[in-house]
């Protein structure tokens, strides 16, 4: 069974940009999570989908947004880049949303904003 | 708000020693927690989890983890690292407060030398 994917795996904007990154599940997993991996606030959470629905949001601004297609792929998109927005992105999938659920993560988009 | 901390920010060890990381959370309420591994261009692979039952938890690679409620820890260890187990490990724990988020440590990094 294929894992989860990401891509683009790497990218590079500058300041004001948008960008957008796309997530792919594990086939019949669907909820899909978003996290923000940097050196120095190490994983956070961003958002989590289930069946097209946001379930849960992180503590960021509105610039991060994010949405969940009807085959549970996933895409979220940051506006407005800024320099602290530099990160490993990383996506999980799961086959739903309960605690106890393990989630996959894929190998994650590396954003870098010049 | 819940929230783990892992003790030590890097452990350096020789190759067939024995290691522990260690891993404290803060919450009032029943948790689920969670190992994660991540080694360099890549995402997170679970190691193990502990949901319920017997505290002592075997997981992949010949790791296992010990829960321990009253100490609100869940340190990880193996008896032997090899080479190959170098890499940053972290601990994470969700509860229904934050929905199905996982909270994260800041990771441990763990570098084998022969």
């Amino acid at each position: 069974k294929a894992g989860v994917t990401q891509t683009p795996r790497y990218l590079i904007k500058t300041r004001g940009q948008q960008v957008t990154l796309s997530c792919s599940p594990i086939s019949g997993h669907r909820s899909v999570s978003w996290y923000q991996q940097t050196p120095g606030q190490g994983l956070q959470f961003l958002f989590e989908y289930f069946s097209e629905t946001q379930r849960n949001k992180g503590n960021f601004p509105g610039r991060f947004s994010g949405r969940q297609f009807s085959n549970s792929r996933s895409e979220m998109n940051v506006s407005t880049l800024e320099l602290g927005d530099s990160a490993l992105y990383l996506c999980a999938s799961s086959f739903k949303p309960a605690l106890n659920n393990e989630q996959f993560f894929g190998p994650g988009t590396r954003l870098t904003v010049l | 708000a819940q929230s783990v901390t892992q003790l030590d920010s890097q452990v350096p060890v020789f190759e067939e020693a024995p290691v522990e990381l260690r891993c404290n959370y803060s919450s009032s309420v029943s948790v689920y927690l969670f190992w994660y591994v991540q080694y360099p261009n890549q995402g997170l692979q679970l190691l193990l989890k502990y949901l319920s039952g017997s505290t002592l938890v075997k997981g992949i690679n010949g790791f296992e983890a010990e829960f321990n409620k009253s100490q609100t820890s869940f340190h990880l260890r193996k008896p032997s690292v090899h080479i190959s187990d170098t890499a940053e490990y972290f601990c994470a724990v969700s509860e229904g407060q934050a929905g199905t988020a996982l909270i994260f440590g800041k990771g441990t990094t763990l570098s084998v030398s022969s």
